[in-house]
């Protein structure tokens, strides 16, 4: 079936450096791929909608200059967290959808565990 | 705005047990209904529901829609400590986008 590759699985980084986050389309185009985030104990939050080629859409409340996202191909999606801080950490998921017509669902990569310290 | 409500935001019960989760939504344009199970890691697909009234079942576990009323529920049946999880409604739209809007998630505990 369809498998979003997310990398890193975990990563722990400094204060005020840059991390970032990859998801590859293993055996699908990914026109469009969504990035989550997902604070302890709650739902997954919709940060933006990347769509290949162009500039990604972002939620309101969600700052672009900071969480960069780039959808350069139609089987890569990159999240960068710039400057990272503490309250940065957090669990980041990238989601794309597959399939096309009435019969479609969504693909998960496994998620990113950020910790800044 | 767009809006999609768990219920309860937790529960626990013990093994055996059958239980039932809930999830209304109110939203423009709606196309599907999708439950998640998040254990660990990343959500796994459960469910995706398009049709009211039709049960959708896997094992212990079934889902219904009613779109009159928007809201689906999830059963799970004979509840195992294999089950515990947060529990995830998702509601997809009719846009270009495509995304999904999540629900505040149900924890569900099963004790042995």
């Amino acid at each position: 079936g369809a498998v979003v590759s997310q990398h890193p699985s975990w990563v722990i980084c400094k204060s005020g450096t840059s991390v970032k986050i990859e998801c590859r389309s293993l055996d699908f185009q990914a026109t469009t791929m969504f990035w989550y985030r997902q604070f302890p104990k709650q739902s997954l939050m919709l940060m933006a909608t990347s769509n290949e080629g162009s500039k990604a859409t972002y939620e309101q409340g969600v700052e672009k200059d900071k969480f960069l996202i780039n959808h350069a191909s139609l089987t890569l999606s990159t999240l960068t967290v710039t400057s990272a801080h503490p309250e940065d950490s957090s669990f980041y998921i990238c989601s794309a959808r597959v399939g096309t017509g009435p019969f479609y669902g969504y693909t998960f990569g496994s998620g990113t565990r950020l910790t800044v310290v | 705005e767009d809006k999609v409500v768990q219920s309860p935001l937790s529960l626990v019960v013990h093994e055996g047990d059958t239980v039932t989760l809930n999830c209304s939504y109110e939203v423009t344009n709606f196309r599907s209904l999708l439950w998640y199970k998040q254990e660990k890691k990343a959500p796994t697909f459960l469910f995706m529901l398009t049709s009211s009234g039709i049960e959708k079942k896997s094992g212990r576990l079934s889902s219904i829609l009613d779109k009159k009323e928007l809201f689906s529920i999830l059963n799970i049946t004979a509840t195992q400590t294999g089950d515990s999880a947060i529990y995830l409604c998702a509601v997809g739209f009719n846009n270009a986008g495509n995304m999904l809007t999540f629900g505040g998630g149900t924890r569900l505990m099963v004790k042995p």
